[in-house]
């Protein structure tokens, strides 16, 4: 596709759940970050991968988020046991990457997650 | 980490030119200065980048002072739809060049 692609666009789900985030970065773009964004806040960095490379997970609020990138491209962002607080918009970009330069990011439209 | 300082809000009236300052103390040799714009439910949008000095662009305007540890994004005669709130990015000080959003600016752009 054009642009980067999230699914699903809204998800709600009840306390202790699991859930899976996808995002499908812009084809060809080595750089793949997960943002999230609280109502009325601003960007909470989570993770960051860089193509082969091992990712920067240090911005994963606990031990029940993680993520992987398979083959270098799609993405997914799994949160177990959900809490109330773990709600907010999940923010993915994608960028052509490159040591030494911040690239430009294109951004997702956010899955936006409800925890009851 | 690189950790950027930008106003919570600013309030301007249409044709105005607005200039929205970001304060970044610990900004790397290599780091370049982005920032975006966001609007209610979607994602940001990459406005200008810059390294030092002056860049320019079709929508806004970067100024970057020589010791780099702060910059100005200038949007020259606002209207309504620039209602949004802007953010400043720096790369982060660490090598994994994690990227570190600032707080943001919301701008209201008043008739």
């Amino acid at each position: 596709g054009a642009g980067v692609s999230q699914s699903p666009s809204n998800k709600v789900t009840e306390k202790g759940k699991d859930v899976e985030l996808r995002c499908d970065p812009i084809s060809g773009h080595t750089a793949l970050y997960w943002y999230r964004q609280s109502l009325g806040q601003g960007l909470e960095f989570l993770i960051y991968f860089q193509g082969n490379s091992a990712p920067d997970k240090s911005g994963l609020p606990s031990d029940r988020f993680s993520a992987e990138r398979t083959g270098g491209s799609v993405s997914t962002l799994t949160i177990q046991r959900t809490q109330q607080e773990d709600s907010a918009v999940y923010l993915c970009a994608s960028s052509l990457g490159g040591q030494g330069m911040t690239g430009e990011l294109f951004f997702g439209e956010g899955s936006r997650l409800t925890v009851l | 980490l690189a950790k950027t300082t930008q106003p919570i809000s600013m309030d301007s009236y249409e044709g105005q030119e607005v200039n929205i300052t970001c304060s970044h103390n610990n900004i790397a040799t290599n780091d370049y200065i982005t920032w975006y714009q966001q609007f209610p439910s979607q994602g940001p949008r990459f406005i200008i980048q810059g390294y030092k000095t002056k860049v320019t662009n079709e929508v806004a305007s970067l100024f970057i002072p020589a010791d780099r540890k702060s910059s100005t994004l200038s949007l020259p005669r606002v209207s309504l739809s620039d209602t949004a709130v802007y953010y400043c990015l720096v790369g982060d000080m660490d090598s994994s060049y994690k990227l570190i959003f600032g707080s943001g600016t919301r701008l209201l752009v008043r008739p």
